[in-house]
């Protein structure tokens, strides 16, 4: 079956700790996304990828890192310097016709201790 | 700048009957393409439905349709025949010029929430 994968699903940081989470795509989709979604808010684009070794800031790119260094995976490190990282992240994957359609991966859950 | 405003909070509606949730946007670009997504409380977001600014018709998917208005910018998800697995948050979300700065953003709306009453 074709799709994306998130993991963990819930994810717990200590204070200063950097932590990674995981998004791996089998669409052959060349673009692929990082969101994060608070509560009562719509989705803000941290970063996003359209090949490989090649990523842009989104729009809340502080404190957070990527790299793209195969087609199928686009890994986030949320680092220390994001100081209010609880939140529920979600990754997407787009091709790169007309409609460009993002799909969603079914997302990680973060929580500070 | 480019906005999407989803003006309905909460909407309840009963099993088997339609609903429409609003979706008004505001760009300056002639091209564009718009969006609908359901996030159950599972979290995943699933796509819905897509219009583009050029599609002459409204855009359907099964029991979902969009009904386009270009001059009231306007895109409304119309889910005829609610089903109790209809409820869910649903987001409207907009995307500008391919190519615009390599700019492959969606601008999202903050989402009604939708509940089907048995």
């Amino acid at each position: 079956d074709g799709g994306i994968t998130q993991s963990p699903k819930y994810l717990f940081r200590k204070e200063g700790q950097n932590v990674t989470l995981s998004c791996e795509q089998n669409l052959n989709h060349d673009a692929m996304y990082w969101y994060r979604q608070d509560p009562g808010q719509g989705l803000r684009l941290i970063y996003y990828s359209q090949i490989v070794n090649d990523f842009q800031k989104g729009d809340i790119a502080e404190g957070y890192s990527v790299s793209r260094e195969k087609k199928e995976s686009f890994p986030l490190t949320v680092t220390s310097a994001q100081k209010n990282p609880t939140a529920f992240y979600l990754c997407a994957s787009s091709t790169r016709g007309y409609q460009e359609t993002q799909y969603f991966g079914p997302g990680t859950r973060l929580l500070v201790l | 700048a480019q906005k999407i405003t989803q003006t309905q909070p909460g909407m309840f509606v009963q099993e088997k009957e339609a609903v429409t949730l609003d979706c008004t946007y505001d760009t300056s670009d002639q091209s564009y393409g718009l969006f609908w997504y359901k996030q159950p409380s599972s979290g995943e977001m699933i796509f819905l439905i897509y219009q583009g600014s050029y599609d002459e018709q409204n855009a359907t998917e099964g029991r979902y349709s969009l009904n386009f208005q270009k001059a009231r910018k306007s895109a409304n998800l119309v889910i005829s025949a609610s089903q109790l697995g209809d409820s869910a948050m649903y987001f409207c979300a907009m995307r500008g010029l391919l190519n615009a700065g390599n700019n492959r953003k969606l601008i999202w709306g903050l989402g009604t929430s939708l509940a089907v009453n048995p």
